[in-house]
């Protein structure tokens, strides 16, 4: 099942906050989240596998929920490099035949 | 350096021909994955390969087809079944299954007119 990603766009002022959430109606396995550039390939930020878990730093991070299935991904006084769409991954199980599945992306614009 | 590397970067074709998008990575990686992108839409799976020799569909496999015959490579065919065929493809490996990070080539834009 394709994670549920909000808000679909976001446009924020240089040194705004944002928070993008990505949540699954079953327990995740894990949470990638990955970062695309118009006409680019999508570039991965970090990935979360456990419960409670806070990963990143003082400028991205992100969350993943006790129940494993909302995270939330956090971009702390934006740049203009923040700009692009946001994806969020999820894996329903550990084995052989694991898949990531995409969210529908979040747009991001950060304006000077 | 090492990489994945997507061929041909853009490719037009006629309508009712079979295309097929060369895959090929340098890292030594198991896992491989073909992914679709819609204008203004997230990536969806069309098909995955854990280990060589052996393929699974993804959500969207209908009108493609895809060979493993070596770890280095992963090529998808798009076939005359597919429907809407024009698209952005996104090749991507992760060095095992369950152990994280997709490395994405650059795309191939496929055009049908």
């Amino acid at each position: 099942q394709q994670p549920v990603q909000s808000p679909q766009a976001v446009i924020l002022r240089e040194g705004e906050d944002a928070v993008i959430n990505c949540s699954s109606s079953k327990a995740l396995y894990s949470v990638h989240w990955y970062r695309q550039k118009h006409g680019e390939a999508p570039v991965f930020l970090m990935i979360l596998l456990k419960g409670g878990e806070q990963k990143g730093h003082e400028k991205i991070s992100a969350s993943f929920n006790e129940k494993k299935q909302q995270s939330s991904l956090y971009l702390t006084a934006s740049q203009l490099s923040y700009s692009g769409t946001y994806f969020c991954g999820t894996e329903m199980t550990h084995s052989s035949a694991s898949k990531i599945i995409f969210g529908s992306g979040t747009r991001l614009s950060i304006r000077p | 350096d090492g990489g994945i590397t997507q061929s041909p970067k853009y490719l037009f074709r006629k309508e009712g021909q079979n295309v097929t998008l060369s895959c090929e990575q340098n890292l030594n990686h198991d896992a491989m994955y073909w992914y679709r992108q819609d204008p203004g839409q997230g990536l969806r799976l069309i098909y995955y390969s854990q280990i060589v020799n052996d393929f699974q569909k993804g959500d969207i496999a209908e009108g493609y087809s895809v060979s493993r015959e070596k770890k280095e490579s992963f090529p998808l065919t798009v076939t005359s079944a597919q429907k809407n065929p024009t698209a952005f493809y996104l090749c991507a490996s992760s060095i095992s299954p369950n152990t994280g990070e997709l490395f994405f080539g650059e795309g191939s834009r496929l055009t049908v007119l």
